[in-house]
């Protein structure tokens, strides 16, 4: 079973930054959160994780609670190629754990 | 290279038919993963291959069978599928957790 919450549908406006939430009260010491996204009728693509720092690459901006119970994944500057649902994910950062996927976000971006 | 490819990119079978999916990536992963994803729903865990070896399956009936020949190539044996089997089928491999996908078989069955 997915081990995190997310709110299944979001708008963001054009060049916005659009502000993804994922509550993972359950995770574990040694488990990671992952985002993916997957456009519509594409595989998945990674985008970011972490393990209790904040990170950053060219992709996105991902800010871990101090507790680790939460997250949120930030695209500073949304575009429409960035409309997608989003994956919150947790799991051991082995290549051998499972990657289970929740129901997501869909994120819409307008014009 | 962080490609994963599948082939082919769609497929029409029926029930009675044998045809099997190729998935490959040459970045050295040697965790290799099948999904099935059915429309408007997160994908789903099938199989993991571990090193050429199956660790884990979930429960998938047997007219599902994978086999990893060898650690770049991933295939999935389909026989006798139901028309509820018409899906989006997701490979992925994966080294220190970070997993790559292929943009997936759409397989209809009539």
């Amino acid at each position: 079973d997915a081990k995190t919450t997310q709110p299944p549908s979001m708008d963001c406006a054009e060049g916005r930054a659009a502000n993804l939430p994922c509550n993972h009260s359950t995770i574990s010491g040694n488990e990671y959160v992952y985002w993916y996204r997957q456009i519509h009728s594409q595989g998945p693509q990674y985008i970011i994780h972490g393990l209790k720092n904040n990170e950053t690459n060219e992709m996105a901006s991902l800010i871990i609670t101090e507790d680790r119970k939460s997250s949120t994944l930030i695209l500073p500057h949304a575009t429409l190629r960035d409309t997608a649902v989003y994956y919150c994910i947790v799991r051991e950062n082995s290549g051998y754990s499972t990657l289970t996927f929740g129901k997501g976000t869909m994120l819409l971006v307008s014009p | 290279d962080t490609e994963v490819t599948q082939t082919p990119k769609h497929l029409v079978m029926g029930m009675t038919n044998k045809k099997s999916l190729k998935c490959e990536q040459h970045m050295g992963h040697r965790a290799m993963y099948w999904y099935k994803q059915k429309a408007k729903k997160p994908p789903e865990l099938m199989f993991v291959y571990s090193y050429e070896k199956l660790s884990i399956n979930e429960s998938v009936p047997s007219r599902f069978s994978p086999e990893c020949p060898n650690s770049s190539l991933l295939n999935l044996h389909l026989h006798a599928l139901q028309p509820e089997d018409s899906a989006l089928y997701l490979c992925a491999s994966s080294l220190e957790g970070v997993a790559f996908f292929g943009q997936g078989t759409r397989l209809t069955v009539v």
